[in-house]
């Protein structure tokens, strides 16, 4: 089954314990995304890769870190977690660069930062 | 910048009434437009798209017509049911370093009552 994966679905962490939010596609997608929803906010890109080994800042990058190693796999991560930080985040795909294809969205990771 | 704008919600309907929720745009050039649904607890999955004017797109008894005249982009619904309710979000697509982004709306939540 054609899916975007996202572990955990549900995390409680604290001020500045580094974290990782896992993201995987079984498509062979080239651009993956990340993206945060905040009520009355709507989604906000947070980064975005066209392929491996190349990522890009989105609207809302400030606090958050990615990789692109694996054509798959596109982790997020919060080096210090802020409670600002606290929302729900989507991982996206899209099978290609270009073009209008729809993106497919992950199940959402909801985080909370105590 | 691009941007999307929805009618703000929450929209309360009875079973079988008649649906509009709005949406317009502003963009620079001719953006595809996409309705994406969010059920609860769950991903965004794609509702609907249009990519040049007047394209009407349309799924599960929903509708959209590509008004460029008007910059608009309106969800339509003859009869609606329980199953319907969700969070509904317009969005765009503009290009990002050769790729294209979605910019998102912030959201509309339909509740459908039996």
């Amino acid at each position: 089954e054609a899916q975007v994966t996202q572990n955990p679905r549900y995390l409680i962490t604290v001020t500045g314990k580094k974290l990782t939010v896992t993201c995987s596609q079984n498509m062979n997608h080239e651009y993956m995304s990340w993206y945060r929803q905040d009520p009355g906010l709507g989604l906000r890109q947070i980064y975005y890769s066209m392929n491996v080994e190349v990522t890009d800042k989105g609207d809302v990058p400030e606090g958050y870190k990615v990789s692109r190693k694996e054509k798959r796999n596109f982790p997020l991560i919060l080096e210090s977690p802020s409670p600002n930080q606290t929302s729900l985040y989507f991982c996206a795909s899209n099978p290609s660069v270009e073009g209008t294809d729809t993106q497919y969205f992950g199940p959402g990771t909801r985080l909370t930062v105590l | 910048g691009d941007s999307v704008t929805q009618m703000e919600g929450p929209v309360t309907l009875s079973e079988e009434a008649f649906l509009t929720i709005n949406c317009t745009y502003t963009a620079t050039g001719y953006p595809s437009l996409f309705w994406y649904v969010q059920y609860p607890g769950e991903g965004l999955q794609l509702l609907l798209k249009a990519t040049k004017a007047d394209d009407k797109g349309s799924n599960k008894g929903f509708e959209a017509t590509y008004r460029k005249e008007t910059t608009s982009f309106h969800l339509e619904k003859g009869s609606v049911q329980v199953s319907d309710s969700a969070v509904y979000f317009c969005a765009l697509s503009r290009s990002q370093g050769g790729s294209e982004k979605l910019v998102f709306g912030k959201g509309t939540k339909l509740t459908v009552n039996p």
